[in-house]
């Protein structure tokens, strides 16, 4: 069975610092890699998504992620955060079938 | 662009009452899916449907019931409500493209309380 582990519940970073969000996953076969942003009351929205090719993947809002084969993980990164980052992030993977398993999702806060 | 639209945003229901979520998307996406979302559990899969016509369950089915006799639209039904059932509940709807690697779109979602 597929699965996602965002081992982290919260994370927490300053304003202007890098912020990392972590991810890995369990699928068979090659796997589509997404992350999602939650902000509150609010539905999902795609930020981006791994399919195949360049292991550093460009999204939306200057966030990007880094898909590591060997350690099957795939985290989200951002150089510089900002205050308007903070939000609940939510990993999933989805195999050829189009099944999707999302994580249990991470609260980013960002402190000015 | 609406995008996808969820009805209601939020409800209340008595233990036992039955009630349909609705969900309806202008973008003529084959693939939709209702999900429920509970604390420190992510998104749990309900139902799906890959076309008009065409539904199946997901992870947590019980409880639920669905169909889709047009592409727009995905109500979702409670039989029986009960309290466990107290959740956010959203819609989502995508391209069923072959390999499955188009992104999901979401409602905005309805939040339900079963007393």
């Amino acid at each position: 069975a597929q699965s996602v582990a965002q081992p982290e519940d919260q994370v927490n970073v300053a304003e202007g610092n890098p912020l990392t969000v972590k991810c890995t996953y369990s699928v068979s076969g090659n796997p589509y890699l997404f992350w999602y942003v939650q902000y509150p009351n609010r539905g999902l929205q795609f930020l981006l998504k791994y399919i195949t090719g360049d292991n550093l993947v460009k999204g939306s809002y200057g966030f990007e992620a880094e898909f590591n084969k060997s350690q099957t993980s795939f985290h989200l990164k951002k150089p510089s955060a900002l205050v308007s980052d903070s939000a609940l992030y939510f990993c999933a993977v989805r195999d050829y079938a189009g099944k999707s398993t999302f994580g249990d999702g991470t609260t980013l806060t960002v402190k000015p | 662009n609406a995008g996808v639209t969820q009805t209601p945003k939020f409800q209340v229901l008595k233990t036992g009452q039955s009630m349909t979520l609705q969900c309806a998307q202008d973008m003529n996406h084959e693939y939709m899916s209702w999900y429920r979302q509970d604390p420190g559990m992510g998104l749990r899969l309900i139902h799906y449907s890959v076309g008009a016509g065409i539904t199946d369950q997901g992870e947590v089915p019980n409880g639920y019931n669905v169909s889709r006799s047009t592409t727009e639209d995905f109500p979702l039904r409670l039989l029986s409500a009960a309290p466990s059932q107290t959740s956010v509940y959203f819609c989502a709807s995508r391209v069923n493209r072959v390999g499955g690697n188009t992104e999901a779109f979401f409602g905005q979602g309805t939040r339900l309380t079963v007393v």
